[in-house]
């Protein structure tokens, strides 16, 4: 069963600070992994990261796809309290059609 | 017109009631999906529909009930539900079922079922 883990869950810095997310998975036929950002409503795209774009990068934050140890990392730099949220990453078997999610790591950003 | 939208936003009903949540998305995919998620758990799928016809059923319970009318419109039927249905029910649309692109969520309904 395709399983995906998250570390950590909880996470509290302040203003300015860098922060690493990791997310680690089990997968048959990897097809793409995802990293969402979730504040109060829905889940909105990050980045899609595969065999072919293992890494991306959007202003502070950026990700890396390890595909030999089968993880990923999601980094933002001078953290901000907009960056408050839950980060949640997604895998994709390549003839699933369907995402398996991590149980996400909540980031908090103090002032 | 890039987004998935979703009626109603909030919804409460009663036990005995019956209710449907409409999503609908003008981006020409042909895969929609509905998730539900818990307070502070990830979204677990229920439905994947693929070109108007369900693929995927991760064996929800019969009261749920999905209806894709056309490639535009994704409902999820609601009957007889249990306050542990309480949820938050996301859809979500991507440009086909094999497609490389990512999974658009729609802003989701919260559910409360009394």
């Amino acid at each position: 069963e395709d399983k995906v883990v998250q570390s950590p869950l909880s996470l509290v810095v302040h203003e300015g600070d860098t922060v690493t997310l990791n997310c680690s998975y089990e997968v048959t036929n990897f097809r793409s992994l995802l990293w969402y950002k979730q504040e109060k409503k829905a889940p909105t795209f990050l980045f899609m990261l595969t065999s072919s774009g293992i890494e991306k990068k959007s202003g502070r934050l950026s990700s890396i796809l390890d595909k030999k140890e089968l993880s990923s990392i999601l980094n933002i730099t001078a953290t901000q309290t907009g960056d408050s949220a839950i980060y949640l990453c997604a895998v994709e078997a390549r003839y699933g059609n369907k995402l398996v999610f991590g149980a996400g790591t909540i980031l908090r950003v103090k002032s | 017109d890039t987004e998935v939208t979703q009626t109603p936003k909030h919804l409460v009903m009663g036990m005995t009631n019956k209710k449907s949540l409409k999503c609908e998305q003008h981006m020409g995919h042909r895969a929609m999906y509905w998730y539900k998620q818990k307070a502070k758990k990830p979204p677990e799928l229920m439905f994947v529909y693929s070109y108007e016809k369900l693929s995927i059923n991760e064996s929800v319970p019969s009261r749920f009930s999905p209806e894709c009318p056309n490639s535009s419109l994704l409902n999820l039927h609601l009957h007889a539900l249990q306050p542990e249905d309480s949820a938050l029910y996301l859809c979500a649309s991507r440009l086909g079922p094999g497609s490389s692109d990512t999974q658009y969520f729609g802003p989701g309904t919260r559910l409360t079922v009394l």
